[in-house]
């Protein structure tokens, strides 16, 4: 069956240290994998995107990888800040017809970052 | 900025009630998204629309209907609603092509009662 799966548990981690989340899939053969930033009580925020031919992506303190044979996407933020406790999700973006995405969401990791 | 609006943040309705949550963007986007959030469960997709009067299912379409009549307003409909219904509904728009992330609106909360 087809499964998209983060870590379940909370990850909590010290200020300044590097924060790393786990993506996994099953039977998907995503294009594009998206991750997004929520906050509680509001809609998700989109981070960063990357595609099925890139093996890495930054922004700023995040990165992104991406291995379609692992079937797995590390998401990393370096020098972490108490700033960046919220909830992380990923999402597989699997191409429709006209170029258009549909996303599948994983249930998403909560991180928290103490000071 | 692009600007994705939802009509209420908080809704009561009562069970066989009909709902009616409204969807505006501001940045001129064909593809638009109704999802629903549920802890443990996760974003779900009801149904999406890439064009004016276009839709299409998505995961967990029974028990809702959608109207697209304007590019910019995408409204999900719950005909009859029920207890099972009372989720995190969150409206997004995105842009085909590379540049196609999603950006969502605040969310309703709706409690059928």
């Amino acid at each position: 069956s087809q499964k998209i799966e983060q870590n379940s548990e909370a990850l909590n981690i010290q200020e300044g240290k590097t924060a790393t989340l786990t993506c996994n899939y099953t039977n998907y053969s995503p294009a594009y994998l998206q991750w997004y930033r929520q906050d509680p009580g509001r809609g998700p925020v989109f981070l960063l995107l990357i595609r099925e031919n890139e093996k890495e992506k930054r922004k700023e303190r995040l990165k992104v990888t991406f291995d379609t044979t692992l079937k797995q996407s590390l998401f990393h933020i370096t020098a972490s800040q108490p700033a960046d406790s919220a909830t992380y999700l990923c999402a597989l973006d699997l191409q429709l017809s006209g170029n258009t995405g549909k996303l599948i969401f994983g249930q998403g990791t909560t991180l928290q970052v103490k000071p | 900025d692009v600007k994705v609006t939802q009509s209420s943040r908080y809704l009561v309705k009562r069970t066989g009630e009909k709902v009616f949550l409204e969807c505006v963007q501001d940045m001129d986007h064909e593809n638009m998204f109704w999802y629903r959030q549920d802890p443990g469960l996760g974003l779900r997709l009801i149904y999406f629309s890439y064009d004016v009067k276009m839709k299409e299912k998505g995961d967990i379409p029974e028990g809702y209907s959608v109207s697209r009549e304007k590019k910019e307003r995408f409204s999900l409909i719950l005909e009859s609603a029920s207890t099972n219904q009372t989720s995190m509904y969150l409206c997004a728009s995105s842009t085909p092509g590379r540049e196609r992330e999603q950006y969502f609106g605040p969310g309703t909360r709706l409690t059928v009662t």
